[in-house]
């Protein structure tokens, strides 16, 4: 039972233009969402979290959209640049009792910006 | 300040081996969580550790086992490796209260 999806495998975009990636979760007891970029036999790399209680959140060219009634949330990269090609993770924390921090991970999108 | 850091980077072992995977966190960050990526798929969580002790566990079997350090330092034990336990391993470390975790590099674990 896949909690949060990444419904797009990849994405192709030109650099400067816009990349719009998405992720639909089911579970309403996710009160944290992050994405995080991974380029190959590196970790991931932290992007930009935000929380169940705004709808949107900055930080430079990153900017995460969350629309908790349709369980969706978007990160926009405005401009892209060639150094934005990784893979997306999305990634949920559901509120837990005792305090666990256990993220729940999409499967991910492949961004490829190209010069 | 130095970020997560894991050993060793790569290992090759056979099935039925026993291993063990070691994270130093970030300095500062006392709760360690331990986290499978196999290739096409997310990172799946396996352990939390806080403070020397088991805050979550994720869905894996008895042969995977865990524990942290007074230093915060934390290792993670597999036995018996079968050949799905091949994967990246990631450790990631968090403050008090915060959600954010930071990933280090991951250990590649590879079982013949």
């Amino acid at each position: 039972d896949q909690q949060v999806k990444q419904n797009s495998p990849s994405l192709s975009v030109q650099e400067g233009r816009i990349s719009i990636l998405n992720c639909d979760y089911t579970n309403s007891m996710f009160d944290y969402f992050l994405w995080y970029k991974k380029y190959p036999a590196e970790g991931p790399t932290f992007l930009i979290s935000i929380s169940s209680i705004k709808d949107k959140n900055e930080d430079g060219r990153f900017t995460v959209f969350l629309n908790k009634s349709a369980k969706h949330l978007s990160l926009h990269i405005v401009p892209s640049q060639p150094g934005d090609s990784a893979v997306y993770f999305c990634a949920a924390n559901p509120i837990t009792q005792g305090g666990s921090e256990k993220l729940v991970f999409g499967k991910g999108t492949k961004l490829t910006v190209n010069p | 300040d130095a970020g997560v850091t894991q050993s060793p980077t790569h290992l090759i072992k056979t099935r039925g081996q026993h291993v063990t995977l070691r994270c130093s966190p970030i300095s500062g960050h006392k709760s360690v969580s331990w986290y499978q990526q196999v290739l096409g798929q997310g990172p799946q969580f396996i352990f939390q550790y806080y403070e020397k002790e088991e805050r979550g566990r994720g869905n894996f079997p008895d042969r995977f086992s865990a524990r942290q350090f007074p230093n915060y330092s934390s290792e993670l034990n597999v036995n018996a490796l079968l050949l799905g336990d091949s994967a990246l391993y990631l450790c990631a470390s968090s403050q008090p209260g915060v959600d954010t975790q930071y990933f280090g590099p991951g250990t590649r674990l590879t079982v013949l």
